[in-house]
């Protein structure tokens, strides 16, 4: 299967400062990807779903302005958290699906291994 | 460390039977326990989840979850499948750390 990588795996911010995560899809052209937030001893929240190529679609209390993703390419999409808060410290979550495997089309969900954010 | 084995990759049941979909997990601690649908082309919605309260868990669209302990699992069951329960299910597993770790996913048929 496909292999989705995120970096920094973890990284640790003032508040205030602006902090970017990327999603990469290595071996797989991913016409969608998820971005998911999840809070200590909670599920999985989706942010917002990205096309590539357009804008992205935000779940309803997800400030965009805040949030802001791009997906300029079919192997990556990145998430930036702006003007970052200690209420923002959580673990963030991308996921490709949709896209062109070595073997043919895969409608397989893949996820990366998340990034913890810490805003001091 | 801690791992979660989705038994089956593809399951299919007829409409109106009951469903069951696998999971076992291995922990060093107590461990909370996921369950979530995708359906084609939407970001994944949780079904239910498994935090130490009761083993016996109730999740949305008449699924449930048993956590066994002695047999490491948390498999998903519902009475009667429903054409719409067609989709991914994907068992997570999460330890005291927060990390999480997904299953590979059973794909849900539903035979008419």
């Amino acid at each position: 299967g496909a292999v989705v990588s995120q970096h920094p795996s973890w990284v640790i911010c003032k508040s205030g400062t602006s902090v970017k995560i990327e999603c990469r899809s290595l071996d797989f052209q991913a016409t969608t990807m998820f971005w998911y937030r999840q809070f200590p001893k909670q599920s999985l929240m989706l942010m917002a779903t990205s096309n590539e190529g357009s804008k992205a679609t935000y779940e309803q209390g997800v400030e965009k302005d805040k949030f802001l993703i791009n997906h300029a390419s079919l192997t990556l999409s990145t998430l930036t958290v702006t003007s970052a808060h200690p209420e923002d410290s959580s673990f963030y979550i991308c996921s490709a699906g949709g896209g062109l495997l070595a073997g043919g089309w895969s409608y397989e969900q893949y996820f990366g291994p998340g990034t913890r954010l810490t805003v001091t | 460390a801690q791992s979660v084995t989705q038994l089956d990759s593809h399951v299919s049941v007829s409409e109106g039977t009951p469903v069951l979909l696998r999971c076992n997990y291995s922990s060093s601690y107590s461990p909370s326990l996921f369950w979530y649908v995708q359906h084609p082309n939407k970001g994944l919605q949780l079904l239910l989840k498994y935090t130490s309260a009761a083993t016996l868990v109730k999740g949305i669209n008449g699924f449930e979850a048993e956590f066994k302990k002695s047999e490491t699992s948390f498999h998903l069951t519902k009475p009667s499948a429903h054409m719409s329960d067609a989709a991914e299910y994907f068992c997570v597993v999460s330890d005291r750390d927060d990390k999480i770790i997904f299953g590979k996913g059973t794909r849900l048929h539903i035979l008419p």
